[in-house]
């Protein structure tokens, strides 16, 4: 079955660590997005990639950083610049890349809670 | 920017009908959706519309009015699990790159 894919579910992390989370997706998608979600409030969009090699900063991108090596892959590092890093992390994906395609609505992975102590 | 209002909270009753409202300023227009979020997990897409008028789907309607920026989201027949979040996005196209902007979303709770 197609989907997205994020790992882990659930981290833990002491402040000052650097934090990596996992997003593959084997929809075939160009577009791949990072959104954050704090509780009570919407998405604020992170980072996104419309193509392989090349992600844009989104509105909130300050302390993240992203890599986009693999069409399949958009891995999202917490550094510990990120000031208030606990929060609920989405990917999605879409396809199309920057054309938009069909309705282009965007698909969720099941997200991580990254909480610090 | 973008700037999307919805209500914070809404509650009904299992049977009825409830109508969330969206309004939106935003440039570049191309395209409003609706999600559903329900707590813990991942939006779900509910709808879409990028030309004025209403679409429905079942038990979910969705409106939009580009010249007024506004949108509803319209449900029938209300369940108890259609206690959830609904989330308002609208995507924005400009220098070739689209993006799209949520709203806070609208908790919506169905009583017995």
């Amino acid at each position: 079955d197609g989907g997205i894919t994020q790992s882990p579910k659930y981290l833990f992390r002491k402040e000052g660590q650097n934090v990596t989370l996992s997003c593959e997706q084997n929809l075939n998608h160009d577009a791949m997005y990072w959104y954050r979600q704090d509780p009570g409030q919407g998405l604020r969009l992170i980072y996104y990639s419309q193509i392989v090699n090349d992600f844009q900063k989104g509105d909130i991108a300050e302390g993240y950083s992203v890599s986009r090596e693999k069409k399949e892959s958009f891995p999202l590092t917490v550094t510990s610049a990120q000031k208030n890093p606990t929060a609920f992390y989405l990917c999605a994906s879409k396809e199309g890349g920057s054309r938009i395609q069909g309705r282009g609505e965007l698909f969720f992975g099941e997200g991580s809670r990254l909480t610090v102590l | 920017g973008q700037n999307i209002d919805q209500p914070t909270e809404m509650t009904a009753t299992e049977g009825a009908i409830v109508q969330i409202n969206c309004t939106y300023q935003t440039s570049g227009f191309n395209g409003l959706f609706w999600y559903q979020q329900h707590a813990g997990e991942a939006p779900t897409f509910l709808s879409y519309n990028v030309l004025d008028g209403l679409e429905e789907k079942g038990r979910f309607s969705s409106f939009l009015s580009r010249s007024k920026g506004y949108s509803y989201l319209l449900l029938k027949e209300l369940q108890m699990k259609d206690s959830a979040s609904y989330l308002c996005a609208v995507r924005d196209q400009n220098s070739g790159y689209s993006t799209l902007t949520f709203g806070k979303g609208t908790m919506l709770l169905v009583s017995p």
